[in-house]
């Protein structure tokens, strides 16, 4: 079992709607989450992180986060074909006193004018 | 603001050549982590660094080694490269158990 788990889609959703992403990882000792946003030929470019249980709210952008289910997802309302690029969802966790991030495979999301 | 500079921007080698890839953290960030991402793949970590001291090592090759310097800037040393070699490799930054910064990255090919 990879430690992130994301379907690598590609997500299409039309123009105006929900875009609904999400994460799941395998360690319980897991405490921050986020979510980057990668185009095509470029680097990861942070867009949201969440720490606590709950929904966490920034502009179009919400992320969510369940502790007890083990997943993080984050929602896109009013899709813009600007926001077609891949979504890595990323989970840090502590070994040996230091922080590691480790990311999942990425989801594919398409916006269909 | 500052942000994770990388390079170079791309580089082209032969096989079996060596290659040289800098990082240079935000300022005051403490860790930096290498990750090499193939076409079409997530990120894979290479090799992390906090306080100029390895702290993590990932996926990565004997034939690479890597080091964090007094100033904090970094180098990710890659000898008898192979086709397979060829990738973007990212360094990010960070503060402990904070989010991670990214470089623009360092477009690798080797032919």
């Amino acid at each position: 079992q990879k430690e992130v788990e994301q379907n690598s889609g590609p997500l299409s959703v039309p123009e105006g709607a929900i875009a609904s992403l999400n994460c799941t990882y395998s360690d319980r000792g897991s405490q921050s989450f986020f979510w980057y946003r990668q185009y095509s030929g470029k680097s990861p470019e942070l867009i949201m992180f969440i720490y606590s249980n709950g929904d966490k709210e920034d502009g179009r952008f919400t992320a969510q986060l369940n502790k007890a289910s083990q997943y993080v997802s984050l929602l896109i309302r009013d899709s813009q074909p600007s926001d077609s690029a891949t979504y890595l969802c990323a989970v840090t966790i502590f070994r040996g006193g230091y922080q590691k991030v480790t990311f999942g495979i990425g989801t594919k999301l398409q916006v269909i004018p | 603001a500052a942000g994770v500079i990388q390079s170079p921007r791309h580089l082209i080698k032969e096989k079996r050549e060596t290659a040289t890839l800098k990082c240079y953290p935000i300022p005051r960030h403490d860790t930096v982590y290498w990750y090499q991402q193939g076409p079409g793949q997530d990120p894979q970590f290479l090799i992390s660094f906090y306080e100029k001291m390895q702290s993590d090592k990932g996926s990565i090759p004997d034939r690479f080694s890597a080091q964090q310097f007094s100033d904090y800037h970094s180098e990710l040393n890659m000898s008898s490269l192979e086709l397979g070699d060829s990738a973007l490799y990212f360094c990010a930054s960070s503060l402990q158990n904070t989010e991670a910064f990214f470089g623009q990255g360092t477009r690798l090919t080797v032919v």
